[in-house]
């Protein structure tokens, strides 16, 4: 069975400062994907970033990267220059190569001080 | 283009009743999945429809089950309601599935409350 944990119910962050969110995951298969979401209080679910366990190099999109470390599956977020516009709840999420089925962290709520 | 549209946004109910919750997805998605989203269990896999077809399912009871229509658009019906399934049920939409990676497009949700 796959798990997906993540260990800070909470964060905050000061606006234009750097934060990261933490996931750790399990998963017995070679071929998966994983993905960070990002929940605003709107409460509809957008991708942030995704990466694909096959590539060795870490995703990036705009402020948001991530740090893939497949021996120790962990699949970290961070988020740079922080703006008050990212304040919301961020789901890390693992999705196994042939299934349908994400399987979701409980999240992290990110506050963000402005 | 128009996103994945859930019908209604909040939804009061009495125990014992059903339910039926409607997602129409993005235009040209096959694939439609649902979620269950709760405090304590967090988000769950409700199961996917694609080409009206029921492909994959979650560990639900058979309270809950769906369907897909000819033009993807979904349902997803829960019989005789309990207080716990009280919820904000969450539908995304892709392509052909996402079983590839692809990304999972989703609605704002179905917030039900359970009385």
């Amino acid at each position: 069975a796959q798990t997906v944990t993540q260990s800070q119910p909470e964060m905050s962050v000061q606006e234009a400062e750097t934060v990261t969110l933490s996931c750790t995951y399990d998963t017995s298969e070679s071929d998966y994907y994983l993905f960070w979401y990002k929940q605003p209080p709107s409460r509809q679910m957008i991708l942030v970033i995704r990466q694909e366990a096959y590539k060795q190099q870490n995703a990036t999109e705009n402020r948001f990267s991530v740090n893939f470390q497949k021996a120790a599956k962990s699949f970290s977020l961070k988020i740079s220059d922080s703006q008050l516009g990212d304040a919301a709840m961020y789901f890390c999420a693992l999705l196994q190569g042939g299934s349908e089925k994400l399987v979701f962290g409980k999240g992290t709520k990110l506050t963000v001080n402005p | 283009k128009a996103g994945v549209t859930q019908t209604p946004r909040y939804l009061i109910k009495t125990r014992g009743q059903q339910v039926t919750l409607s997602c129409s997805p993005i235009s040209g998605h096959r694939s439609v999945s649902w979620y269950q989203q709760t405090p304590g269990q967090g988000l769950q896999f409700l199961f996917e429809y694609f080409s009206e077809t029921q492909r994959n399912k979650g560990n639900f009871p058979g309270r809950f089950s769906g369907r897909q229509f000819s033009n993807s658009r979904s349902e997803m019906n829960v019989s005789t309601l309990e207080l716990g399934d009280s919820a904000l049920y969450l539908c995304a939409s892709s392509l052909v599935g996402t079983s590839g990676g692809a990304e999972a497009f989703f609605g704002q949700g179905t917030r039900l409350t359970v009385v």
